[in-house]
């Protein structure tokens, strides 16, 4: 089973900064089977990447993705204080289909 | 617009059942592998069960036997059956719609509380 490790646990940016998350997964994986979502307070997630480096519809492209194997890295090139939220990175596989990282929060210094 | 708005979540007893539903709208329903995937308060994202647009199945470990995810395509609608629950399957519920390897979109969620 393909465990992914999300770093840092937390980021304390300010506004304008560019943040860098990463997610590493325990053995290589195909870089098609790696997405992005951010999820704020009370909402649900929303896909940001997927294909480890496609934005998904509507994402501002101050988000960016990238990386292949093992590891893996989503930028956010200049924070908006709408930016601040949580980040998972999620895999998918034949079994046990699809696990999340633990989850990077991004919050305001 | 796409829209997912689950339903029938709440408060059941440890070894009761519940059943969810997701209505979903703004896209061709059928073609679309729809999932739920669950959160604990306060913790992260775990994948629970997908239903293809073929109707194959799929569970997490943790369910498996458990929840029975099935889909009505005439009333573009998933259901989630969860019987012998647990205080371990509290959590938000959320109905996802996608394709492959990735979750494209996700309702708001439905809480379900396992208390006695």
């Amino acid at each position: 089973e393909i465990v992914l490790t999300q770093s840092p646990g937390t980021l304390s940016l300010s506004p304008g900064d560019r943040a860098t998350l990463s997610c590493r997964a325990s053995q290589s994986v195909t870089s098609s089977d790696l997405a992005w979502y951010q999820q704020k307070p009370g909402q649900a997630p929303r896909l940001l990447i997927y294909g480890a480096s496609s934005r998904a519809t509507s994402i501002p492209d101050r988000f960016s993705g990238s990386g292949s194997g093992t590891d893996f890295t989503l930028t956010i090139a200049r924070l908006e204080p709408e930016d601040f939220a949580v980040y998972y990175c999620q895999h998918y596989d034949t079994s046990p289909f699809y696990t999340f990282g633990q989850g990077t929060k991004v919050e305001i210094k | 617009e796409v829209q997912l708005v689950e339903s029938g979540g709440g408060l059941v007893q440890p070894g009761g059942s519940l059943r969810l539903s997701c209505a979903a709208s703004g896209f061709t329903f059928k073609r679309f592998w729809m999932h739920w995937v669950r959160q604990a308060p306060g913790k992260g994202l775990v994948w629970v069960s997908r239903v293809n647009d073929g109707r194959s199945t799929n569970y997490a470990e943790s369910v498996k036997g458990r929840f029975t995810i099935s889909r009505d395509n005439a009333k573009n609608t998933v259901y989630l059956q969860m019987n012998s629950l647990s205080a371990e399957d509290t959590a938000v519920y959320y109905c996802v719609s996608g394709y492959g390897a990735k979750f494209d979109y996700w309702g708001q969620g439905t809480l379900v509380t396992v208390s006695s």
